[in-house]
């Protein structure tokens, strides 16, 4: 069975440009989590769909982040414009409804944003 | 509002027993989980604990106390191959948020 999927691996850009990431989580996971992870730290929330729904939004830079899971499978985030700040590793998840087993996150391997 | 304290770092040789405890404070609690990272990949699912105890897998095994907002990841028979980062993170039942602490980057020497 293959596992979460992203897309680019390594993405560098200069700051102001638009930069956008995707992901394809396992099949069957309703649930689908974007993070963002800083050197030396823990992954940070930054939204959570339910199907297609975001269910949980309130850590996402509305200004310049914006994201979208169209018909409740792959998704989209999108930064614009980028910032020095954003340079980081963004990872997405995947996971069952939690009500019938743990909910454990399944990862990708990550895109890693530098901005220069 | 949620919080994961786990220490930075910590260093153990090879065959040796390693515990890494992690303290949190969260408004709901809904399951704590340890996910291993190596460098430069993506976090991997180790345990989880909802009820007080010890839960045992292979080498590892976790201990959650939920009135003492209290966990440790307990690793047996070290590898080199174990040298990673160990990151505690707590769900709530507040939205069902999973957040991560810093995580614990062990480093297991010959």
């Amino acid at each position: 069975e293959a596992g979460v999927v992203q897309s680019p691996r390594y993405k560098i850009i200069e700051k102001k440009q638009p930069v956008a990431f995707w992901c394809n989580p396992i099949s069957g996971h309703n649930t689908l989590y974007w993070y963002r992870q800083n050197l030396g730290q823990g992954p940070e929330l930054l939204i959570r769909y339910e199907n297609e729904e975001a269910v949980d939004d309130s850590q996402l830079p509305k200004d310049r982040f914006s994201a979208e899971r169209l018909k409740g499978v792959d998704s989209t985030l999108k930064i614009q414009p980028a910032e020095l700040g954003d340079s980081a590793v963004y990872l997405c998840a995947s996971s069952l409804a939690f009500a019938a087993n743990t909910g454990e996150l399944f990862f990708g391997e990550g895109s890693r944003l530098t901005v220069l | 509002g949620q919080n994961i304290d786990q220490p930075t770092e910590m260093t153990a040789t090879e065959g040796a027993i390693v515990q890494i405890n992690c303290t949190y404070q969260t408004s709901g609690f809904n399951g704590l989980f340890w996910y291993q990272q190596h460098a430069g990949e993506a976090p991997t699912f180790l345990s989880y604990n909802v009820l007080d105890g010890l839960e045992e897998k292979g080498r590892f095994s976790s201990f959650l106390s939920r009135s003492k907002g209290y966990s440790y990841l307990l690793l047996k028979e070290l590898q080199m191959k174990d040298s990673a980062s160990y990151l505690c993170a707590v769900r709530n039942t507040g939205g069902f948020k999973t957040i991560f602490g810093a995580g614990t980057r062990l480093f297991v020497k010959a």
